[in-house]
C-alpha cells in the first residue's frame, strides 16, 4: 500500500544499546523528517532530510544519527540509548509543505 | 525563530456545541500555518493550511480556521462538535529556510467531548 510506514511499532531496549527505527515512504517525496513526541513538549524535530544523502539537524539531534542513501528510506539510530530517549517517534515526508506522518514507534529505554 | 503557542492544554466541549482552539504564532512575515489532528495511537493528519489569500480557511471534517495578522493568531473552529472529534490538535508554523518545509509545532490541545 502507498504511504509512510514505520517499524517497529513498539520497542523496548536497555540503556547503552544501539537501536534503529525504520521509516519508509512510497511517494518519492524529497523531504523527510524525524520527530519525537513527549508530554508537554508537542513534537520536536530531531533530524530532517531534503533529499538522498542530504541531512540536517533539527531542534534535538543529540544522541541520534540518521542516514538517507535512498529517497524512500530514512532510518533513525540511537547509538547508545538513554532513558531520556524514551518517547514516541514519528517519521514524516513532505510534499508542497504538507507533511504526511507515519503511525509512530513507541520506544521504551529501561 | 518562529514559535507557536497553544495556550490551552485541555478543553472539554459538550457534543453539539461549538469549538474554538487557540493558536498564536511568532513570525515577522506572512507565515505558513497548519492545523493537524492526532487521534489516540495514531500519527498526525492535516486538517487545514494557510499560505496566503482568503484568511478564512476551510478544512476537512467540518473544521475552519481564521488567520488574523493583527493578533498573530490562527484559531481553529468547528460549529458543532461530534464525539469522534476527541483528539489532540496541533498548530504549526512553517520555518524559514528549506522553503518552509520544516514545521515548528505547538505543544498541542487535547479536546475532550462530553455527552
Amino acid at each position: 500500500d502507498a504511504g509512510i510506514t514505520q517499524s517497529p511499532r513498539y520497542k523496548i531496549t536497555e540503556t547503552g544499546r544501539q537501536v534503529t527505527l525504520m521509516c519508509h515512504q512510497t511517494w518519492s517525496h524529497s523531504y523527510m523528517f524525524w520527530y519525537r513526541q513527549d508530554l508537554g513538549h508537542g513534537l520536536r524535530l530531531i533530524y530532517y532530510s531534503a533529499a538522498a544523502d542530504i541531512t540536517d539537524k533539527g531542534e534535538v539531534p543529540d544522541g541520534y544519527v540518521v542516514s538517507r542513501s535512498k529517497t524512500e528510506n530514512f532510518p533513525l539510530t540511537l547509538e547508545s540509548a538513554t532513558r531520556s530517549q524514551t518517547s514516541v517517534y514519528f517519521c514524516a515526508s513532505s510534499l508542497y509543505n504538507e507533511q504526511f506522518f507515519g503511525p509512530g514507534t513507541r520506544l521504551t529505554v529501561l | 525563530a518562529q514559535s507557536v503557542t497553544q495556550p490551552d492544554i485541555h478543553i472539554t466541549v459538550s457534543e453539539g456545541a461549538s469549538l474554538e482552539l487557540r493558536c498564536n504564532y511568532s513570525y515577522g512575515a506572512t507565515p505558513y500555518l497548519f492545523w493537524y489532528v492526532q487521534s489516540p495511537g495514531q500519527g498526525l493528519q492535516l486538517l487545514l493550511k494557510y499560505f496566503s489569500g482568503d484568511t478564512l480557511v476551510q478544512g476537512i471534517k467540518g473544521f475552519e480556521a481564521e488567520f488574523k495578522r493583527s493578533q498573530s493568531s490562527f484559531n481553529l473552529r468547528k460549529p458543532s462538535v461530534h464525539w469522534s472529534d476527541a483528539a489532540e490538535y496541533f498548530c504549526a508554523v512553517g520555518a524559514i529556510g528549506t522553503g518552509f518545509q520544516k514545521l515548528v509545532f505547538g505543544t498541542g490541545t487535547r479536546l475532550l467531548v462530553s455527552p
